[in-house]
This record gives structure tokens, sequence and C-alpha cells, in this order.
């Protein structure tokens, strides 16, 4: 059973244009939500998280919407950079039982093309 | 001021044979969390502890796999007698007390079991 959903495997964007990455869940304890974004060969590195008593957060060229009545999150980055290509992860916490661990979305992997 | 140590990088192991990964968490950190990632597959978390103590552990498989970290030294994950199944990718991460979940990241270890 996924709690975390990413249905996107991968998406190819222009540079300079929007990149927007999907990322649903099913439980509505959540009350946490973190975007992590990896490079091959390397460890998750923190980018962006957002509070389920907010719909936004915003750093720089990074934007994640949370939409708690659709169960729904979404990362923006504009503009988007060839050295945004990596695989990004959502992540949530807070469900019954939660003790801080995460619980991750398999991954969306974002190519931006010059 | 490290990051979170993880070592070795790669391991190689035949079935049946141990396999134990090293975790140095950040300076200042005192809670560790091991995850796991099977190819194409997002991270899922393993166990949580912070020094001496075992604080969840239900992302654990029941048989063969054991996770400490010590007064003194890294968190050690442990893994007896492996199958192929166990080839992944494990990330340690860790965390000050007062952000459960704002942590960082290791490198990984790669394991191989041939």
């Amino acid at each position: 059973d996924q709690q975390v959903k990413q249905n996107s495997p991968s998406l190819s964007v222009q540079e300079g244009r929007i990149s927007i990455l999907n990322c649903d869940y099913t439980n509505s304890m959540f009350d946490y939500f973190l975007w992590y974004k990896k490079y091959p060969a390397e460890g998750p590195t923190f980018l962006i998280s957002i509070s389920s008593i907010k719909d936004k957060n915003e750093d720089g060229r990074f934007t994640v919407f949370l939409n708690k009545s659709a169960k729904h999150l979404s990362l923006h980055i504009v503009p988007s950079q060839p050295g945004d290509s990596a695989v990004y992860f959502c992540a949530a916490s807070g469900g019954r039982g939660s003790q801080g661990n995460l619980i991750f979305g398999k991954g969306t992997k974002l190519s931006v093309k010059p | 001021n490290a990051g979170v140590m993880q070592n070795p990088r790669h391991l190689v192991r035949r079935r049946g044979q141990e396999a134990r990964l090293r975790c140095s968490p950040m300076k200042g950190h005192s809670h560790v969390y091991w995850y796991r990632q099977l190819p194409e597959e997002g991270l899922k978390f393993m166990v949580y502890l912070q020094k001496e103590n075992i604080i969840d552990e239900s992302g654990m498989p029941k048989e063969r796999f054991s996770a400490e970290f010590p007064k003194e030294g890294p968190s050690i994950l442990r893994i007896q007698q492996v199958v192929r199944g166990d080839s992944a990718a494990y990330f340690c991460a860790s965390s000050p007390p007062s952000r459960a979940y704002g942590y960082t990241f290791g490198s990984g270890t790669r394991l191989t079991v041939v």
C-alpha cells in the first residue's frame, strides 16, 4: 500500500521553462511534506518543505504547493536549469505511529535540456 | 563540520555472508535513521535510533537484520546471511533532537550480493 505516490517516473523540460513535479498521498494524518533531490551515487539532499497548515512555501526558484482537500502537492521550479536534472523525491511524515520517519514516493527523474 | 559519513561506499558480499554498514552522524546529531532503496524504488524507512536506544524498527525485516547506535562510535546496520534480494543502496540520515524531520542524508552504501 503506497501512501505517497509520484505517478510520473520522468519529466523532460527545456531550460528556462517551468518544471512541475507532482505528488499524491493517501494518509490524511500526514502533517509535514518534504521534497528531496538526488543525484546518482549521492544521498538525497533536502530541498524544501511545507507544513499542512500552509498551502504554499517558496524558496528562490522552488515553490511547493499543498492542496489538502485533494491530498496533492506539487513542486514548481522556475526557471529550470540544466543543473536541476536529478531525481526528485516527495516525502511525508506525521502519520499514526510516526516517530519522525519519512514515507517516500518512488521519485521523478527530471531532465532539463539546454 | 563533516556531513553524515557512511562506509563503505560499495560492499560486495557472497550469499550467506554478513554485511556491516557504518554510519557516523553529523556532529551534534543524536538521532540516526536507516533507509533502503531498492532498484527503481523510493527510499523505504527501516529503523530510527538514538544513542543506545532503538526508537522505531517497524521497517526492519524480522530476520537477519539488526541495527545499533552505541554510546561511542558509529551506528551499525548488520545483515546476516545475505541473499540476492538484499542488494540495494542503504542510506543513513541524522538529525539533531529538535528537528526530527530536518535530517541530512549520507551518500549511502551500495550493497551487492553475488
